[in-house]
């Protein structure tokens, strides 16, 4: 089976860079997937690692450390626009399903 | 290109009742899965499909169940609606199984059981 912890709210000033951290326990492993959510709406997909390092797309970031069962998505330039929830997801082996982390709500402010 | 489209949008129900939510997926893309999203929790797995066939399935009750057509677009009911079964109710779509796809969501469907 699997588990994904993360935060469940966290506060950032508009402009600034917020670190979102994600750990997981797996009996496998294919993959660590990173989702924005805004409220009433339907995920997006924001990003995925595979492999251990850091896979940057634009004001956004995300990184992997197998090893260590971690991961965190890092947002840089914050804008209030990006106040969402964050969804960290993680794949054990081949295509199967999805195991989501209750989200992170994270709320820009001025 | 049209992204994963739900129907309905929206309903309410009563207890009891039995409901039907429909998903088509990105034109290509032959895997479909199915989310229940609590408020203010992460998307929880229900079924997987692939070419029609049954890939997975979670830990819901046999009130849950699904199929996928051969135009790969697919349904999912749900018998004897309790209240906890209120939820948005998500269809993701990928290209294909057996190697890490990205999911795509589509809008969900909320679904209210009073």
């Amino acid at each position: 089976g699997q588990n994904i912890d993360q935060p469940t709210e966290m506060t950032a000033t508009e402009g600034a860079i917020v670190q979102i951290n994600c750990t997981y326990q797996t009996s496998g492993f294919n993959g660590l997937f990173w989702y924005q959510q805004h409220a009433g709406e339907a995920p997006t997909f924001l990003s995925y690692n595979v492999l251990d390092g850091l896979e940057e797309k634009g004001r956004f970031s995300s990184f992997l450390s197998r090893s260590k069962g971690y991961s965190y998505l890092l947002l840089k330039e914050l804008q209030m626009k990006d106040s969402a929830s964050y969804l960290c997801a993680g794949r054990s082996e081949g295509n199967t399903p999805l195991v989501f982390g209750k989200g992170t709500r994270l709320s820009v402010i001025a | 290109d049209a992204g994963v489209t739900q129907s309905p949008t929206h309903l309410i129900k009563t207890r009891g009742q039995q409901v039907t939510l429909r998903c088509s997926p990105i034109s290509g893309h032959k895997s479909v899965s199915w989310y229940q999203q609590v408020l203010g929790q992460g998307p929880q797995f229900i079924f997987q499909y692939y070419e029609k066939e049954e890939r997975g399935r979670g830990n819901f009750p046999d009130r849950f169940s699904a199929r996928q057509f051969p135009n790969y677009s697919s349904e999912l009911n749900v018998n004897a609606l309790l209240l906890g079964d209120s939820a948005l109710y998500l269809c993701a779509s990928s290209l294909d199984s057996g190697v890490a796809y990205e999911q795509y969501f589509g809008p969900g469907t909320r679904l209210t059981v009073t």
